[in-house]
């Protein structure tokens, strides 16, 4: 139940184009849902987070959306770059309650120039 | 968002020494910190997790005598690998925690010989 499944495990895109990355989850309790974008070598950054009163968060390119029934969120990348190449993780957790983040095991993106 | 850094980025070592890492909130006061095993191409898998003051959790598998972790102040949290090993080679980020937000450093790549 602490399971927070994600898809694809890679995704190519062409420069312009939309990258769409999607999770699942199963424990209610989660209130907290954020993507991290992580380059080689390096530590995971807070791209854009969502908690489940709202549906939709924009940030510049990046788009969370949520459908609290399905128990799922999604990434969207708009107008993707080569810039945006990286592995990017969703993960949840229930901050309320402390809890540690359980996260996803991660989409390798790639935009073509 | 918040600043967490990690002492070294990078540490070659011989079978049998220890190596101690050191993971800083450079402008939060991080009540909980996490310790983190990146292995190439995978998701982080959570070592342990610890708050200030008190003694680490250990997840399920991780040797908490091989790996030692204190967390003496509200910014300061160090992962020590005690008679490292060539398997103990990887990829180690540490994660602060304040009110919500979880923030990464920027990872330690340890290379056991």
């Amino acid at each position: 139940q602490q399971q927070v499944k994600q898809s694809p495990q890679s995704l190519i895109v062409q420069k312009g184009g939309i990258s769409i990355i999607n999770c699942a989850y199963e424990n209610t309790a989660f209130d907290y849902f954020p993507w991290y974008q992580q380059f080689p070598g390096k530590g995971p950054a807070l791209l854009i987070a969502i908690r489940p009163d709202v549906s939709e968060k924009k940030e510049g390119r990046f788009t969370i959306s949520f459908n609290k029934s399905a128990k799922q969120f999604s990434l969207h990348i708009m107008d993707s770059q080569p810039g945006d190449s990286a592995t990017y993780f969703c993960a949840a957790s229930n901050v309320g309650y402390g809890q540690n983040f359980v996260f996803g095991p991660g989409t390798r993106l790639s935009v073509l120039p | 968002g918040a600043v967490v850094s990690q002492h070294p980025s990078w540490v070659i070592c011989k079978s049998g020494t220890s190596v101690k890492i050191e993971c800083r909130s450079l402008d939060f006061q991080a009540t909980t910190m996490f310790w983190y095993r990146q292995f190439p191409k995978q998701s982080l898998m959570l070592m342990a997790t610890s708050n200030e003051g008190s003694k680490a959790t250990y997840e399920q598998g991780v040797e908490k005598d091989k790996f030692l972790i204190n967390h003496a102040s509200l910014t300061l949290s160090t992962l020590t690998v005690t008679s490292a090993h060539p398997e103990d080679s990887s990829f180690y980020i540490c994660s602060a925690r304040g009110s919500g937000e979880q923030f990464f450093g920027p990872g330690t790549r340890l290379t056991v010989l």
